[in-house]
């Protein structure tokens, strides 16, 4: 699976756009990018996951390159809830495999400012 | 309903104690997993299930022991663990273990080993 390069922190005033950027410049053409949260203490939380096509639900938008080198997670509206440790995984998807592994990275703290 | 359950939430041992944690679905899923989190660091994976079938052991020591008796359950014995073995440990589950389908995690159990 390829490697994900994510900044350590960042913050973002609430009721503002956070945007979350993330590397994968060796994606191959078959891994998927897969967006998780972990706030404090508690599971991680499924977002988003993407191919090459943005993509779109109730939490985020994700924004896939035309390359596919690298993503952003955007959520369009953070509150203070948000705050979280937020993880850019890229996962190879095997149909009929037993290879349904996420490799989680370092991850970025994302903190919400009143 | 998306709720993974995991008991107990902490749980205190010594070394030459036995214990077990665990883990219930009734999603209808049939991969689950284990992950281990040390603190500030990302999930790591330990064991997949694949229809009841250990499918992924990711080099894990023999102290931990994983038992699925039936689709819906997940179990983890532990005995002779280290200090080195506190840390969250977190159960998750989908609906196969080859596809792109969402991990779903439960709130994880935290350990500390004396």
């Amino acid at each position: 699976d390829a490697k994900t390069t994510q900044p350590t922190s960042m913050d973002c005033a609430e009721g503002r756009a956070a945007n979350l950027p993330c590397n994968h410049s060796t994606i191959s053409g078959n891994e998927y990018v897969y967006w998780y949260r972990q706030i404090h203490s508690q599971g991680p939380q499924y977002i988003i996951h993407g191919l090459k096509n943005n993509e779109t639900n109730e939490m985020a938008s994700l924004i896939i390159t035309e390359d596919r080198k690298s993503s952003t997670l955007i959520l369009p509206h953070a509150t203070l809830r948000d705050t979280a440790v937020y993880y850019c995984i890229v996962r190879v998807v095997n149909y009929g495999g037993a290879t349904n592994k996420l490799i989680f990275g370092t991850g970025t703290l994302l903190a919400v400012q009143p | 309903d998306t709720e993974v359950t995991q008991t107990p939430k902490h749980l205190v041992m010594g070394m030459t104690n036995k214990k077990s944690l665990k883990c219930e679905q009734h999603m209808g899923h049939r991969a689950m997993y284990w992950y281990k989190q040390k603190a500030k660091k990302p999930p790591e994976l330990m064991f997949v299930y694949s229809y009841e079938k250990l499918s992924i052991n990711e080099s894990v020591p023999s102290r931990f022991s994983p038992e699925c008796p039936n689709s819906s359950l997940l179990n983890l014995h532990l005995h002779a663990l280290q200090p080195e073995d506190s840390a969250l440990y977190l159960c998750a589950s989908s609906q196969e273990a080859g596809t792109e389908e969402t991990q779903y995690f439960g709130p994880g159990t935290r350990l500390l080993v004396l």
